[in-house]
């Protein structure tokens, strides 16, 4: 596989589930971000991993736990969840301190809470 | 805190025109990174052109192009010869230099850019 995948695609969970969404790159990158993508909303940014460092939490609810286990993968780990919190989940990886640093996204995760 | 702003929701022209996309922005950075980036119906978010902000010469990609007025703050994206491929929601990005650290992006609320056959 090239670039930056996810899994799954989509995804329907109640109110009371644990789930996770897996992010993974395969471009070499030493940073991977989360991005929320919500209905009439910028995409919003959620976490940085910065070489396996969490470098920034954008005030993103408990209820969303993210794992950086080594450069190439990020997970986003799922409890409790709201209504609202239905929208596509983008992941993407960058490598920084190079110049400049474009972030390459995956496809997403559309994700839909009942 | 940095903003974007695309003032048009949404746009349509005919195949072969040449269309641009306008965006604004607001930041008391002076070393950043400005992005255009395409999302089709797919949801796949794809890099269309990036340009440095220390840089004056405007950048292009091909039928892409960007007017990059640093005073004023404005980025455009003009699209020579439209394509039915070319529609797609287009957003405008903006990234601090964060000195070989990893930064996220800042995106406006996007742009629905229609190419009629």
């Amino acid at each position: 596989e090239t670039g930056v995948t996810q899994t799954p695609r989509h995804l329907v969970m109640g109110m009371t589930n644990k789930k996770s969404l897996k992010c993974e790159q395969h471009l070499g990158h030493n940073a991977m971000y989360w991005y929320k993508q919500s209905a009439k909303k910028p995409l919003e940014l959620m976490f940085v991993y910065n070489f396996k460092e969490q470098t920034e939490n954008n005030s993103v609810p408990s209820r969303f736990s993210p794992e950086c286990p080594n450069s190439s993968h990020l997970f986003l780990h799922l409890h409790t969840l709201q209504p609202e919190d239905s929208a596509l989940y983008l992941c993407a990886s960058s490598q920084v301190g190079e110049g400049l640093d474009t972030q390459y996204f995956g496809p997403g995760t559309r994700l839909t809470v009942l | 805190a940095q903003t974007v702003t695309q003032s048009q929701p949404e746009m349509s022209v005919q195949e072969a025109e040449t269309v641009t996309l306008s965006c604004t922005y607001d930041t008391s950075e002076n070393n950043y990174y400005l992005f255009w980036y395409k999302q089709p119906p797919s949801r796949q978010m794809i890099l269309v052109i990036r340009q440095e902000a220390y840089k004056q010469q405007n950048a292009t990609e091909n039928r892409f192009s960007v007017n990059f007025q640093k005073a004023a703050k404005s980025f455009s994206l003009k699209i020579s010869d439209s394509q039915l491929g070319d529609t797609a929601m287009y957003f405008c990005a903006f990234m601090k230099e964060s000195g070989g650290g990893a930064d996220g992006l800042t995106f406006g609320k996007g742009t629905h850019l229609i190419i009629q056959p």
